[in-house]
Parts: structure tokens; C-alpha cells; sequence
């Protein structure tokens, strides 16, 4: 299985400012990570696929890149509806993996 | 509006059988993969089952299978997830997904079932 390796656990920034989380995949995956964002009481929301395809809604502060086995997701200019957890998950192959999951927190 | 309602969830002993369904509107089955993931409590996402649009196709990570069955009722636009012996690890929040057309992920999920495994 392909294990990922999300960091950091926990980030605190204030809105406004640029954060950045990493992904790791323990092998290739190609290009194709998703990212996802979970906040209470809501459903789980798609933000990017393949690596860096927006889903359509996600706002263009939001980026992601990289390819093989290293990933990141940039969010440029904070809002304060940002914070919350985000996960990685390779769609790779079977069986799909996520990350461990990154909190997002108002410092 | 597409739309993903799980139900079924609840408490039950280790080794008893418990039957989740996930109901869909604003869209049907028949043209998107249906995907089960689950999180412990205070824990990451497990991708938990996928079933093709014809239900001819299920895969399923090691650790439920051969103990959970992902079926399907296209009449009703429904998924199930059939779950078998269950165990105190299985003990989640459940939430279906549904795979994007033309996007390879999941993009749609539900709010969640809980399922508590506990004697």
C-alpha cells in the first residue's frame, strides 16, 4: 500500500497570511493526489485533483503541485473560512490511501 | 443539488452484522462510483469500499475484506455497505462518497454515520 506522509500536523496562521502543506507518497503516484478540507458539521469538500486541477469552486488562493512523490498545497492570502483539517489522498491506485491530516488553526 | 444521505449506523456487540445505505439525489448511481470511507474517532480518512456504476466491480483495502460487501439498488438510488463480524477497530464515523464523472476522486460526500462497536 502507498503509505503518505502529510505535514506539518497542526498549523497556525492568521488570515491574510500564505500557508503551505506537504505530502508525501512512500512511492510514486504520478501526479495524482487530491486534497480535501473537513470542518465540523459540514461535508467533506474536494479542493484539488491531480495534483493541481482546481475543482470547479475551489477558490484560486488555493494551489497544489508537485509530482511523484512529493506534494504540496499552497493557500495564498487567508480567509477566515480556511481554517479547519486537510487531507491528502492518492487516487493512484488501489487501495486509495489518505494522509494523517493537517489542522489549520487562527493564530 | 446532488445530495449523499448515509443511514443505519448505531451501536452494536463485536461480531454482530450492521447494514449502512447511502441514499443519493440530484444525480444517479448508474453513471458514478460509490465510494465507503470511514474515521475513527479523533483519527484520519480509510477508504473502506468502491463500487462500479453496474456493480460488476467492488474493491476493498485488507482490513474489511472478506467481512464487508458493498451492493447496490439502482431502483432506489441506493448503495449499501453490508458490514459482517464487526470488530472494536471498526468503530467510525462512515461517510459515503461519490466518484466525480471525469474526475477520478471523490466528489461529493455525506455527512456521516456513526457505527460504534462496543459490548
Amino acid at each position: 500500500d502507498v503509505q503518505m506522509t502529510q505535514s506539518p500536523s497542526n498549523l497556525a496562521a492568521s488570515p491574510g497570511e500564505s500557508v503551505s502543506i506537504n505530502c508525501k507518497a512512500s512511492k510514486s503516484i504520478s501526479k495524482y493526489l487530491a486534497w480535501y478540507q473537513q470542518k465540523p458539521g459540514k461535508a467533506n469538500k474536494l479542493l484539488i485533483y491531480s495534483g493541481s486541477t482546481l475543482q470547479s469552486g475551489t477558490p484560486s488562493r488555493f494551489s497544489g503541485s508537485g509530482s511523484g512523490t512529493d506534494f504540496t498545497l499552497t493557500i495564498r492570502n487567508l480567509e477566515p473560512e480556511d481554517f479547519g483539517l486537510y487531507y491528502c489522498q492518492q487516487h493512484n491506485e488501489y487501495p486509495f490511501t489518505f494522509g494523517s491530516g493537517t489542522k489549520l488553526e487562527i493564530k | 443539488e446532488v445530495k449523499l444521505v448515509e443511514s443505519g449506523g448505531g451501536l452494536v456487540q463485536p461480531g454482530s452484522p450492521l447494514k449502512l445505505s447511502c441514499a443519493a439525489s440530484g444525480f444517479t448511481f448508474s453513471s458514478n462510483w460509490l465510494n465507503w470511507i470511514r474515521q475513527a474517532p479523533g483519527k484520519g480518512l480509510e477508504w473502506v469500499a468502491s463500487i462500479n456504476p453496474d456493480g460488476s466491480s467492488t474493491y476493498y483495502p485488507d482490513t474489511v475484506k472478506g467481512r464487508f460487501v458493498v451492493s447496490k439498488d439502482n431502483a432506489k438510488n441506493t448503495r449499501y455497505l453490508q458490514m459482517n463480524n464487526l470488530r472494536s477497530e471498526d468503530t467510525a464515523m462512515y461517510y459515503c462518497a461519490r466518484r466525480g464523472t471525469g474526475i477520478p476522486v471523490f466528489d461529493y460526500w455525506g455527512q456521516g454515520v456513526m457505527v460504534t462497536v462496543s459490548s
